[in-house]
C-alpha cells in the first residue's frame, strides 16, 4: 500500500497571501494524484486530479504540480472561503490511499 | 445537481450490526461505481469498500473484509454498507462517494457522511 505524507501538517496563513501545501507518496504514482477540501462537518470536494487539471467549478487560485512522488497544491491568494483542511489521494495503486491531511488556518 | 445523501448511523455496541444507505439523486446512478470511504474523528480519510456499476463486483479494505457488505439497488439510486461484527475501531463518519467517470479511482462527489459510534 503506498503511502501519501503530507506536510506541514498545519499551515497558518493570513488571508490574501500564498500558500503551498506539500504531498509525498511512498512509490511513485505517476500523475495519479487528487486534491480535496474538507471544512467542518462537510463532504469533501474534488479541487485537482491527474496532478494539475482543475475539476469543474474550482477557481484559478488553485493549482496543483508535481508528477512521481512529489506534488503541491498552491493556493495563490488565499480567501476566508479557503481556510480549511486538504488532503491529497493518489490513484495509481489500488487501494487509493490519502494523506493524514494539512489543515490552513487563519493567521 | 449532484447529491449523495447518507443516513443510517447511530451508536451501537461492540459485535453489533448497521446498515448504511445512501441516496443519490442528479444522475445517472447506474453508470457509476460508487464508494464508501470513513474518517475517525480528528483523523483522515480512509477508504472501505466499491463496487460496480450493476452491483456485481465489489473490494474491500482487509480491515473489513468478512464484516461488512457493499450493494446497491438502481432502482431505488441507492447504494447500502452492511456492517456486521462491530468494533470500537469502526468508529467514524461514513461518507459515500461517487468515482469519477474518467479514467482513474479518485471521488469527483462525496456526501456529507453518518457517524457511527461503536461503545458500550
Amino acid at each position: 500500500e503506498i503511502v501519501m505524507t503530507q506536510s506541514p501538517a498545519t499551515l497558518s496563513v493570513s488571508p490574501g497571501e500564498r500558500a503551498t501545501l506539500s504531498c509525498r507518496a511512498s512509490q511513485s504514482v505517476s500523475s495519479n494524484l487528487a486534491w480535496y477540501q474538507q471544512k467542518p462537518g462537510q463532504a469533501p470536494r474534488l479541487l485537482i486530479y491527474g496532478a494539475s487539471t482543475r475539476a469543474t467549478g474550482i477557481p484559478a487560485r488553485f493549482s496543483g504540480g508535481g508528477s512521481g512522488t512529489e506534488f503541491s497544491l498552491t493556493i495563490s491568494s488565499l480567501q476566508s472561503e479557503d481556510f480549511a483542511v486538504y488532503y491529497c489521494q493518489q490513484y495509481n495503486n489500488w487501494p487509493g490511499t490519502f494523506g493524514q491531511g494539512t489543515k490552513v488556518e487563519m493567521k | 445537481e449532484v447529491q449523495l445523501v447518507e443516513s443510517g448511523g447511530g451508536l451501537v455496541q461492540p459485535g453489533g450490526s448497521l446498515r448504511l444507505s445512501c441516496a443519490a439523486s442528479g444522475f445517472s446512478f447506474s453508470n457509476y461505481w460508487m464508494h464508501w470511504v470513513r474518517q475517525a474523528p480528528g483523523k483522515g480519510l480512509v477508504w472501505v469498500s466499491r463496487i460496480n456499476s450493476d452491483g456485481i463486483s465489489s473490494t474491500y479494505a482487509d480491515s473489513v473484509k468478512g464484516r461488512f457488505t457493499i450493494s446497491r439497488d438502481n432502482a431505488k439510486n441507492t447504494l447500502y454498507l452492511q456492517m456486521n461484527s462491530l468494533r470500537a475501531e469502526d468508529t467514524a463518519v461514513y461518507h459515500c462517494a461517487r468515482e469519477t467517470e474518467r479514467s482513474g479511482s479518485y471521488f469527483d462527489y462525496w456526501g456529507q457522511g453518518t457517524l457511527v459510534t461503536v461503545s458500550s
